[in-house]
């Protein structure tokens, strides 16, 4: 069971918008900045959004992040076929001293 | 460019050890801090260990607490995992991971490719 909660599945049509949640606490998101990684199959996460909603470089602006109280968002829109992967909120855990992260959304792009 | 290349994986028994590197380039690596994060077999990441820019603190998952050893040569651009006493739930691909922004605002800005541990008799 992970410390930050994220929903096992998720799925749009093409051209779609689709949103995934993390939440978590006081002791992490709560009070600290959150990221959102990228897993396409097969592959190495890849960094997606820190400090709770800036893209890297390289990112497209179909991805946003927000954040409020002890839960955040990841947005995508304009789906495509190439979004289909494994997503994972991350942060720090000031009373684990422990980074988190949450269990991992799959999403499927019908 | 910054590069993250793990290496040392391979099959070991359980209660035996391994030791895994990670050799980093394309960045002043004393200047970071680096995290190892595993992800078994069709499941999710789950954090390992960090070690702090300057070696002066390391903390670890309780999964691993008392059995994994966190470590980094400077000179050798190098970021290391010592693992003992290994179990079957050790199973997983082990990632090296840099960390980039002060603690409250970290996050893992690259990784590695992942190197494979397996954990069976």
């Amino acid at each position: 069971q992970s410390v930050l909660t994220q929903p096992p599945s998720v799925s749009a049509a093409p051209g779609q918008k689709v949103t995934i949640s993390c939440s978590g606490s006081s002791s992490n998101i709560g009070n600290y900045y959150l990221s959102w990684y990228q897993q396409l199959p097969g592959t190495a996460p890849k960094l997606l959004i820190y400090d709770n909603n800036e893209r890297p470089s390289g990112i497209p602006d179909r991805f946003s992040g927000s954040k409020s109280g002890t839960s955040a968002t990841l947005g995508i829109t304009g789906l495509q076929t190439g979004d289909e992967a494994d997503y994972y909120c991350g942060t720090w855990d000031s009373s684990l001293s422990a980074w988190v992260f949450g269990g991992g959304t799959k999403l499927t792009v019908l | 460019q910054v590069q993250l290349v793990e290496s040392g994986g391979g099959v070991v028994q359980p209660g035996r050890s391994l030791r895994l590197s990670c050799a980093a380039s394309g960045f002043t690596f004393s200047s970071y801090g680096m995290y190892w994060v595993r992800q078994a077999p069709g499941k999710g990441l789950e954090w390992v260990a960090v070690i702090w820019y300057d070696g002066s603190r390391q903390y670890y998952a309780d999964s691993v607490k008392g059995r994994f050893a966190i470590s980094r040569d400077d000179s050798k651009n190098t970021l290391y995992l010592q693992m003992n006493t290994l179990r079957a739930e050790d199973t997983a691909v082990y990632y090296c991971a840099r960390v980039a922004g002060a603690v409250i605002k970290s996050y893992l800005d690259y990784w590695g490719q992942g190197t494979l541990v397996t954990v069976s008799s």
